[in-house]
């Protein structure tokens, strides 16, 4: 079984949706919680950086952390047709230093 | 300013031969990363330094793949012998702080075929 497990997908929306992405892990050891989007052809690149249990808000996008139950969410508002994308969590233990990834979500937004 | 720079874009090899991978990272970004994405999968760790000293080699498949940093910035990802299963996507990435807490800021990546 794999440290983090995500939902492959696909997952199709239309326009103006909210959507919700989710991983869920097993290391207890991890602290740091972070999502990334990445575009056909392209590396990733970071979107939410949360650091334990809670939430954080950056415009259209919410991270959640729920440590009790290892999970997390990405909750995308407003769902737009850029906005289509793989969505990838990643997560580190603070004495490991280095980022274990999930095998990422597919989104396409249907205008 | 720039982003993290790999080369080349595209590397088609025949099992067998040796390749060679580079990564420029970012400008003053101390951590360098290696990872492999297969298609469909996310990242996954291979190696990382900080500076030049390569702190964590446990994600390398075997004693075919090595890499270096020699002087903290440019690295190189080596691969020996190369068999058709090393086909893969290879990221390089970086991020300004030490340790895997702090986002990483990645490249677009390698592809690499061998036939």
């Amino acid at each position: 079984q794999k440290e983090v497990e995500q939902d492959p997908g696909p997952l199709s929306v239309p326009e103006g949706a909210i959507v919700s992405l989710n991983c869920t892990y097993s290391n207890s050891a991890f602290q740091y919680f972070m999502w990334y989007r990445q575009y056909s052809r392209k590396g990733p690149e970071l979107l939410m950086y949360t650091y334990s249990s809670g939430n954080k808000e950056d415009g259209r996008f919410t991270a959640q952390v729920d440590k009790s139950s290892k999970y997390i969410s990405l909750f995308i508002r407003d769902s737009q047709p850029s906005d289509s994308a793989t969505y990838l969590c990643a997560m580190s233990d603070p004495n490991a230093g280095k980022s274990t990834f999930g095998d990422g979500t597919t989104l396409t937004v249907k205008p | 300013g720039a982003g993290v720079s790999q080369s080349p874009r595209y590397k088609v090899t025949k099992r067998g031969q040796d390749v060679a991978l580079r990564c420029d990272p970012i400008s003053g970004h101390v951590s360098l990363y290696w990872y492999r994405q297969a298609l469909g999968q996310g990242p996954e760790f291979l190696t990382y330094f900080n500076y030049e000293a390569q702190q964590d080699k446990s994600g390398l498949p075997n004693d075919r793949f090595s890499a270096e940093r020699p002087e903290g910035s440019i690295s190189t990802l080596t691969i020996q012998r190369t068999e058709q299963r090393d086909s893969a996507m290879y990221r390089c990435a970086s991020s300004s702080v030490q340790g895997g807490n702090s986002p990483l800021h990645f490249g677009n990546g390698t592809r690499l075929t061998v036939t």
